[in-house]
């Protein structure tokens, strides 16, 4: 049983259409961390979030930490096809400790 | 680009060879990482280092060790491959720990035959 459960696991949609991917745990994390992974290459960072209850944006990604530290959420607005890849939610329970799920794969068609 | 690489990227060994991988980074981070990926489970810890000669036990170290003999090298040995270590390899480096994420590297595509 994974740590981290991760929702969907694939997700099909248009060019221009919004999406959320959800990170849940019965766990709580003194971060977490999200990540997108492309075929051929490790993980690659986007956001890391600390505070229970953070919301994060990057361009058109917001980022939000559940308030007591056992979910996160990832939305999308007006995808591209440059957002297709594996994405990942990472928790850290202590230093060290660093559990991932098993992603959500997103494809976005032009 | 921060620079970590992994050699080789691919390997075909054969069942009860020993194996050894290799991470390399220039950034003198002291956290070094070592997760195997596969479908259905994510990234697992494998081993990591906090330190030159120091390291510890992964949620998934059974038929693995490790060496950290230098800041920027750490080595993963399979001390006898088996089919179930076929996977995919990845070393990741940090430079304060895991509250400020992590930098991979490419991976080691292992197929134990």
């Amino acid at each position: 049983t994974q740590l981290l459960e991760q929702s969907p696991q694939f997700l099909s949609i248009q060019e221009g259409e919004n999406l959320t991917v959800y990170c849940n745990s019965s766990s709580v994390f003194s971060s977490l961390q999200w990540y997108r992974q492309e075929p051929g290459e490790g993980p690659v960072l986007l956001v890391t979030v600390v505070t229970g209850g953070e919301v994060k944006k990057l361009k058109r990604l917001t980022f939000q930490f559940g308030d007591a530290r056992k979910d996160s959420s990832l939305h999308i607005t007006a995808a591209q096809p440059g957002d297709t890849g594996l994405y990942l939610c990472a928790g850290a329970k202590n230093n060290n400790d660093m559990r991932f799920g098993a992603g959500t794969r997103l494809t976005v068609k032009p | 680009d921060a620079g970590i690489t992994q050699s080789p990227r691919h390997k075909v060994t054969e069942t009860g060879t020993p194996v050894t991988l290799r991470c390399h980074q220039t950034e003198n981070h002291r956290y070094m990482y070592w997760y195997r990926q596969d479908p259905g489970h994510g990234l697992r810890l494998i081993h990591y280092s906090y330190g030159v000669k120091d390291t510890d036990k992964g949620e998934v170290s059974d038929g693995y060790s490790v060496s950290r003999s230098k800041t920027e090298d750490f080595l993963l040995t399979l001390e006898s491959a088996t089919s179930s270590q076929t996977s995919v390899y990845f070393c990741a480096i940090s430079g304060t720990g895991v509250n400020y994420g992590y930098t991979f590297g490419s991976g080691t595509r292992l197929t134990v035959v």
